[in-house]
């Protein structure tokens, strides 16, 4: 089967650094994602690790290790408008489908 | 501007009656999935298709089925709507992997099944 685990809450202040850990276990692995959800809208597109190594975005970051089954998201120079629920999702099953982690809750304070 | 169109933003079912969750994307993609998401439980699978009449079952599609007529058109159809079906329903798109990494979402529909 496919599942993947990460945090389900993580709190801190504007203008820190936050890490958002993911592990996954899937069968035919094409790439980790991350996304970015507001209350009450969709899920948006943030970054995608087909290989090992860091990607970065500006402000975000992910990293992702295929030989550990593990990611993470990387927020700098927090803003209030990051507050908001981020999933992993593996593009798994020889790159069929995406399986969403069950979300980390960020919440940034002033 | 890409995008992925569900049907409805609310809708109120009652018991038993069928259901229809209709999702057009006009990016012309290949693959389109069908989530639900629930608070604490993140995204979760209900079918995808890679292709036009094609389908493929996900992690709970149990009280569900989907139809693909039409390339950009994917739906969900709920035969007997049941309390426990109440939920966030996420539509989605994406090109094949090798060709794109994102999936684009819809705005959601929220069912509530009285």
């Amino acid at each position: 089967g496919q599942s993947l685990e990460q945090p389900s809450e993580v709190t801190a202040v504007e203008g820190a650094i936050v890490q958002i850990n993911c592990t996954y276990q899937t069968s035919g692995f094409y790439g980790l994602s991350w996304y970015q959800q507001h209350d009450g809208g969709a899920p948006t597109f943030l970054s995608y690790n087909g290989l090992d190594g860091l990607e970065e975005t500006g402000r975000f970051s992910s990293f992702l290790s295929r030989s550990d089954s593990y990611g993470y998201l990387l927020l700098q120079e927090l803003q209030m408008k990051d507050s908001a629920s981020y999933f992993c999702a593996v593009r798994g099953n020889y790159g069929q489908n995406f399986v969403f982690g069950p979300g980390t809750r960020l919440s940034v304070l002033p | 501007d890409v995008k992925v169109t569900q049907s409805s933003r609310y809708l109120v079912k009652r018991t038993g009656e069928k259901v229809f969750l209709e999702c057009v994307q006009d990016m012309d993609h290949e693959n389109m999935f069908w989530y639900r998401q629930d608070p604490g439980l993140g995204l979760r699978l209900i079918y995808f298709s890679y292709d036009v009449k094609m389908k493929e079952k996900g992690d709970i599609p149990e009280g569900y089925s989907v139809s693909r007529e039409k390339k950009e058109r994917f739906s969900l159809i709920l035969e007997s709507a049941s309390t426990n079906q109440t939920s966030m329903y996420l539509c989605a798109s994406s090109s094949p992997a090798g060709r794109g990494s994102e999936a684009f979402f819809g705005q959601g529909t929220r069912l509530t099944v009285v």
